[in-house]
């Protein structure tokens, strides 16, 4: 079984700024089966990202992915108020999900 | 609108049993795998099982398998949980979620979720 680790535990940074999450697989991942994930409290998970690169509908260009193998990064361009979440990375293998433990974005 | 909307969740005793639902609308429920998510109380995100489009195959997370029973009904655009024999860590809040209109690589809809505490 797969284990997303994400990194760092809490980003603390100020609106306007540059956010890189990072996830990191303890095995590669195939076929670029990694998504991405923003959760506000009291909200369900919103689905930024998917095969490791591709927005999905309606997400702002701010947030971008990249990254394969074991490695892959969330980097928010530039910090909007309504960015400060927790996000969380989450891999496929055919038969299971597999999140990570997030890494929560909060006002410096 | 696309939506989905759990309910069930509740208080029950540890070794209780409880059925989740979960109704959708807005898309054609019969063409996606449907899968329930679950998040203890300040924790993070738990992958519980996955039942694909037609019903007829069905994945469960080894926490819950054995115990958790996932079905649907497309009849009905209705995904439900049976959870038996419930234990105190598996109190949490259980969010459905839709297959993604990509594959199965992800989830693009989320219902709001329902809560199940177990406590004696």
């Amino acid at each position: 079984e797969i284990v997303l680790t994400q990194s760092p535990g809490t980003l603390s940074l100020s609106p306007g700024e540059r956010a890189t999450l990072s996830c990191r697989a303890s095995q590669s991942v195939g076929s670029g089966y990694l998504a991405w994930y923003q959760q506000k409290p009291g909200q369900a998970p919103r689905l930024l990202i998917y095969g490791a690169s591709r927005r999905a509908t309606g997400i702002p260009d701010r947030f971008s992915g990249s990254g394969s193998g074991t490695d892959f990064t969330l980097t928010i361009s530039r910090l909007e108020p309504e960015d400060f979440a927790v996000y969380y990375c989450q891999h496929y293998d055919s038969s299971s999900w597999t999140f990570g433990q997030g890494t929560k974005v909060e006002i410096k | 609108e696309v939506q989905l909307v759990e309910s069930g969740g509740g208080l029950l005793r540890p070794g209780g049993s409880l059925r989740l639902s979960c109704a959708a609308s807005g898309f054609t429920f019969s063409s996606y795998a449907m899968t329930w998510v679950r998040q203890a109380p300040g924790k993070g995100l738990e992958w519980v099982s996955t039942v694909s489009s037609i019903g007829g195959v069905t994945y469960y997370a080894d926490s819950v398998k054995g115990r958790f029973t996932i079905s649907r009904d497309n009849s009905k655009n209705t995904l439900s949980l049976q959870v038996n024999s419930l234990r105190a860590e598996d109190t949490a809040l259980y969010f459905c979620a839709k297959e993604g209109w990509f594959g199965p690589d992800a989830f693009d809809i989320w219902g709001q979720g329902t809560m199940v505490t177990v406590s004696s």
